[in-house]
């Protein structure tokens, strides 16, 4: 299996614009995670989902932010509008069981908002 | 929320040198998991620890389960400049994993 797989992997945007993120988790694992890394912050959780369904979503900054698993195979993570605040470098990880065990995180996308 | 308090934040070693670094909690986990990030990757797992008081080792690796379920403690012996990155120690629950703030680690050859 090839792993997680994020696109692109770095975004330069002006702030304002729409921001999507893309992630293919790997084949047959029933979770996904979204994460945001800063220096500030660390890593943070923003959403998980099992079975394509969102489970908790209490991460997620603002309104600005959304995520959506349309099937087994992709999810997105939407910011719209864009800030400098929301430069980070955002992961995507999944796993088999669940978070009682390990996540395989992609290489993460770097988004710069000017 | 829970929270996982990692120490020491930072280190500067010698090559050869032995490293520690350990990650606290208030709340007490059932699983520890530790982690490395390489520069520009994302974080991959080093050692899972799944039973109070377990000691595992993985290579130059070894990492311990807190008798108290509360805390856990990562050893690299004799590091070596592809040890640098950052180490984070993570605890499932809930159906997610928290992690601690990360352990910067830079080797000087």
């Amino acid at each position: 299996d090839a792993g997680v797989i994020q696109s692109p992997r770095h975004e330069v945007t002006e702030m304002g614009q729409e921001v999507t993120l893309r992630c293919k988790p790997i084949s047959g694992h029933d979770y996904l995670f979204w994460y945001r890394q800063t220096m500030m912050r660390g890593l943070e959780l923003l959403i998980y989902f099992n079975n394509n369904v969102p489970i908790d979503d209490s991460g997620m900054p603002e309104d600005r932010f959304s995520a959506k698993m349309p099937n087994a195979s992709f999810s997105t993570l939407k910011i719209q509008p864009s800030e400098p605040r929301d430069s980070a470098v955002y992961f995507c990880a999944s796993s088999f069981i669940g978070g009682d065990t390990e996540a395989f995180f992609g290489q993460g996308t770097r988004l710069t908002v000017v | 929320g829970q929270q996982l308090n990692q120490s020491p934040q930072s280190m500067f070693i010698q090559e050869g040198e032995d490293v520690s670094m350990n990650c606290t909690s208030s709340s007490i986990f059932n699983t520890w998991l530790w982690y490395k990030q390489d520069p520009g990757e994302g974080p991959v797992l080093l050692i899972a620890l799944y039973k109070a008081g377990e000691l595992t080792s993985n290579g130059r690796l070894t990492a311990q389960f807190g008798i108290t379920r509360k805390d856990s403690f990562l050893n690299i012996s004799a590091s070596i400049p592809s040890d640098v990155g950052i180490y984070f120690c993570a605890g499932p629950g809930y159906g997610k994993l928290t992690f601690g703030q990360g352990t910067i680690l830079t080797v000087h050859p």
